[in-house]
């Protein structure tokens, strides 16, 4: 849905940089997912955050990886000291209330030379 | 964590038959939902169809229907009249607050 917003679209990092991927959900959505997906596999779940708050951060890396979603701005996804394993698309989802689907952002691909 | 399968890496339907996308899932919740996404070589991810665990009927849009039995927890997509622009992948996905993703099927729709 073109409402979630991602960017930027492409990133290419050197390794030991960091990488700063932004989501921006659709207006009052306040729930917003992030995944990693690699080439012609599905989507890992990495962390699900509600503004000010990681509700579940069990599918990302203890190290070298976080993630906010401040009361204003966008939910940014960290990683620190990137690694050529890194490299991916990244997908993040915001949704409003429990009753509703999830929209997607058209994803970022990291490519960590 | 809830898990979701979908035992099928890849279909091939002729265009205009049908074709069914299988999808189990793996909870000890009674309050959730349910969705398939689609994801066209462009890979933007595409909402298809969701249900409501609480909703005993089943959901359908237009070509695009389910069938989800709650008790053997399976959700499979039923496709319709398949048309080329069907092809994709289709990830089949369970959602209480956090929201978890099969491995997909990628379908292939043939003329």
């Amino acid at each position: 849905n073109a409402g979630v917003m991602q960017n930027p679209r492409h990133l290419v990092r050197r390794r030991g940089q960091e990488a700063r991927l932004r989501c921006s959900p659709m207006k009052g959505h306040s729930h917003v997912y992030w995944y990693r997906q690699l080439p012609e596999e599905g989507l890992k779940f990495m962390v699900y955050l509600q503004k000010e708050n990681i509700i579940d951060e069990s599918g990302m890396p203890k190290e070298r990886f976080s993630a906010e979603f401040p009361k204003e701005g966008p939910s940014i996804l960290r990683i620190q000291q990137v690694v050529r394993g890194d490299s991916a698309a990244y997908f993040c989802a915001g949704r409003g209330g429990m009753n509703t689907e999830a929209f997607f952002g058209q994803g970022t691909r990291l490519t960590v030379v | 964590a809830q898990t979701v399968t979908q035992s099928q890496p890849e279909m091939s339907v002729q265009e205009a038959e049908t074709v069914t996308l299988s999808c189990t899932y793996d909870t000890s919740e009674s309050n959730y939902y349910l969705f398939w996404y689609k994801q066209p070589p462009s890979r933007q991810m595409i909402l298809v169809i969701r249900q409501e665990a609480y909703k005993q009927q089943n959901a359908t849009e237009n070509r695009f229907s389910v069938n989800f039995q709650k008790a053997a927890k399976s959700f499979s997509l039923k496709i319709s009249d398949s048309q080329l622009g069907d092809t994709a992948m289709y990830f089949c996905a369970f959602r209480n607050n956090d929201m978890r993703f099969g491995a997909g099927t990628r379908l292939t729709v043939k003329p």
